[in-house]
């Protein structure tokens, strides 16, 4: 399987910025996700980068570098309600499995 | 759109119990697959499918069976429920594809499951 390797806690204050490292080892995928999880929900969509650079969406902003096998997830003007788990993903190119990281919970206080 | 759904939302099994957790799906995805939560963790995928009548094991798939007669439905089945199968689990679909479709997963809701 794939390896990604995220921190597992991140607190912020409201209006700050977080970013949320993901590293990874593998040979080749296509490329890298990130999902949004709040307690006791299901995963949602965030982001998702192709190609190496910046991916924009709003308040939140996605990078990733092939060359450093790294990319980040940017939280930008932070909101109470940004208090959720976040993970990255990636599916090889040897098959269809998207493997996730173990996920990072961002706690966002007043 | 329903999206993707899953019953039952909970469920508390006796060891040795097997019972079918329902997922169906209706964005016409072809690829669909099974993960589980365990806390504090991520998800783990236990098997997936790329269309009807072609399934294949994930990371951790002991202990589980499924099948995929149609593009829409894609049950797991445990077949003989252990504690260490307590657990949160997420049926997720997406498009086959290598771009951006591929790498955005939709979720179900979830169940959660306890075996005693």
């Amino acid at each position: 399987g794939q390896s990604l390797e995220q921190p597992s806690e991140v607190t912020a204050v409201e209006g700050a910025i977080v970013q949320i490292n993901c590293t990874y080892q593998t040979s080749g995928f296509y490329g890298l996700s990130w999902y949004q999880q709040h307690d006791g929900g299901a995963p949602t969509f965030l982001s998702y980068n192709a190609l190496d650079g910046l991916e924009e969406t709003g308040r939140f902003s996605s990078f990733l570098s092939r060359s450093d096998s790294y990319g980040y997830l940017l939280l930008q003007e932070l909101q109470m309600k940004d208090s959720a788990s976040y993970f990255c993903a990636v599916r090889p190119r040897s098959d269809y499995k998207l493997s996730f990281g173990a996920g990072t919970t961002v706690t966002v206080r007043a | 759109n329903a999206g993707v759904t899953q019953t039952p939302k909970f469920q508390v099994l006796k060891t040795g119990q097997s019972m079918t957790l329902q997922c169906a799906q209706d964005m016409n995805h072809e690829y669909m697959s099974w993960y589980r939560q365990d806390p504090g963790m991520g998800l783990r995928l236990i098997h997936y499918s790329v269309g009807a009548g072609i399934t294949d094991q994930g990371e951790v798939p002991n202990g589980y069976n499924v099948s995929r007669s149609t593009t829409e439905d894609f049950p797991l089945r445990l077949l003989s429920a252990a504690p260490s199968q307590t657990s949160v689990y997420f049926c997720a679909s997406s498009y086959p594809s290598t771009g951006r479709l591929g790498g955005e997963q939709f979720f179900g809701p979830g169940t959660r499951l306890t075996v005693l």
